[in-house]
């Protein structure tokens, strides 16, 4: 049973770019978490999704990001017109309902802003 | 709001020696706790949890953390430290009265391990 997978491991854009980030839940899981760890920081809870559904945003930016978890396919993280302070390492999370209380973390997207 | 204070952003011990990481949260119910462990450039993995009963809880890798009440403690400990256990742990809570699941963590804890 493959884990929480996540793509693209690292990414690289300048300022002004947009970077989209996917997450793969485990299978079965129909519920994600995305969260953001800036450097020396603890992680920052985002958004939280079921399969076509924005559950709770309010750890996200107003301006310049979204997500969504399409019926089928990853979860995606969108930031449009990237700037420095986006740099961070950015983990999704997924649970099931067999384990409401446990959060399957994948190995993050570490994005960087040139 | 909830709260997690992880006391040392940097703890060195010896190897074979005790580990003591310390987490205290702010919360207005008990909320649900959590330790994790987070190797670098990888994801993190869950070490051990506390949701309810026994209030000693051990994980794995041979770590436990004992939940009190009454100090909003959740500290966790090793009686041996490995080289392997260097790493950065996260202290972490939920919310047990809402069920809002969205984890609140410490900024937490890099353990050093020297020979």
């Amino acid at each position: 049973n493959a884990g929480v997978m996540q793509n693209p491991r690292h990414l690289v854009r300048r300022r002004g770019q947009e970077a989209r980030l996917r997450c793969s839940p485990m299978k079965g899981h129909s519920h994600v978490y995305w969260y953001r760890q800036l450097p020396e920081e603890g992680l920052k809870f985002m958004v939280y999704l079921q399969k076509e559904n924005i559950i709770d945003e309010s750890g996200m930016p107003k301006e310049r990001f979204s997500a969504e978890f399409p019926k089928e396919g990853p979860s995606i993280l969108r930031i449009q017109q990237v700037v420095r302070g986006d740099s961070a390492a950015y983990f999704c999370a997924s649970f099931g309902l067999a384990e409401v209380n446990e959060q399957f973390f994948g190995p993050g997207t570490r994005l960087t802003v040139l | 709001a909830q709260s997690v204070t992880q006391l040392g952003s940097h703890v060195s011990v010896s190897e074979g020696a005790l580990v003591l990481l310390r987490c205290n949260y702010s919360s207005s119910v008990p909320p649900y706790l959590f330790w994790y462990v987070q190797y670098p450039n990888q994801g993190l993995q869950l070490l051990l949890k506390y949701t309810t009963g026994a209030t000693l809880v051990k994980g794995i890798n041979g770590f436990e953390a004992e939940f009190k009440k009454s100090e909003t403690s959740f500290h966790l400990t090793k009686p041996s430290a490995h080289m392997s256990d260097a790493a950065e742990y996260f202290c972490a809570v939920s919310d047990k009265d809402t069920g809002r699941r969205a984890l609140t963590f410490g900024s937490g804890t890099r353990l050093q391990v020297q020979p």
